[in-house]
């Protein structure tokens, strides 16, 4: 049984590019979360999306970050015209469906977003 | 989302003696906790877990003690080994949605 999926594992962008991180979820489960870590901090939580649905945003910047979760394929994070503060390990994680309590989250290896 | 927090970002500890590091978190409604280890380069990976209706769970090495009465949660590692060394990562859920403390960095001294 796969656990989560994130590829690539290491992006270099140079400033103003575009970066896609992509992030299949284990097998079973229809919840996908985002995270960022700068170094030395802890994970930040991004946004929460089940298939197609934006459940909750509200770590996301206002501006030039989206992610999708769509009905066939991997979930995707997209930071349009990258700055260097963007640099960071960005790491998904999936729980299974359902609101039960109890659900944990499973982390995948991250992608390591270095903007130069 | 709540804050969570960690009392110590740094620890060191002896080979072979018992480690222990807090969090603290500020969301009363949160029912569910996780304590993640996180090694250098690799994603968080899932150590233990506590429903609030318990307040202590027992697992391989490992217990978490929950304290809701000040919103206080801990994990114990038991004869702490060089492979214990990481960053040790609280999270505090409701339903599907998680918020992570600081970490703690955790080296074990040979």
């Amino acid at each position: 049984n796969a656990g989560v999926m994130q590829n690539p594992r290491h992006l270099v962008r140079r400033r103003g590019q575009e970066a896609r991180l992509r992030c299949s979820p284990m097998k079973g489960h229809s919840h996908v979360y985002w995270y960022r870590q700068l170094p030395e901090e802890g994970l930040k939580f991004m946004v929460y999306l089940q298939k197609e649905n934006i459940i909750d945003e509200s770590g996301m910047p206002k501006e030039r970050f989206s992610a999708e979760f769509p009905k066939e394929g991997p979930s995707i994070l997209r930071i349009q015209q990258v700055v260097r503060g963007d640099s960071a390990a960005y790491f998904c994680a999936s729980s299974p469906p359902g609101q039960t309590t109890g659900n944990t989250i499973y982390f995948g290896e991250g992608s390591w977003l270095t903007v130069v | 989302g709540e804050s969570v927090g960690l009392h110590l970002p740094t620890l060191s500890v002896q080979e072979g003696d018992n480690s222990i590091i807090n969090c603290a978190y500020s969301n009363s409604a949160s029912d569910y906790f996780i304590w993640y280890k996180q090694e250098s380069g690799k994603g968080p990976q899932f150590i233990i877990d506590i429903r609030s209706n318990m307040d202590k769970r027992q697992g391989q090495r490992v217990t978490v003690l929950l304290n809701k009465t000040v919103k206080h949660l801990s994990l114990q590692i038991a004869a702490t080994q060089p492979g214990d060394s990481a960053v040790y990562f609280c999270a505090e859920g409701t339903g599907n949605q998680f918020y992570f403390g600081t970490g703690t960095s955790l080296t074990v001294i040979p």
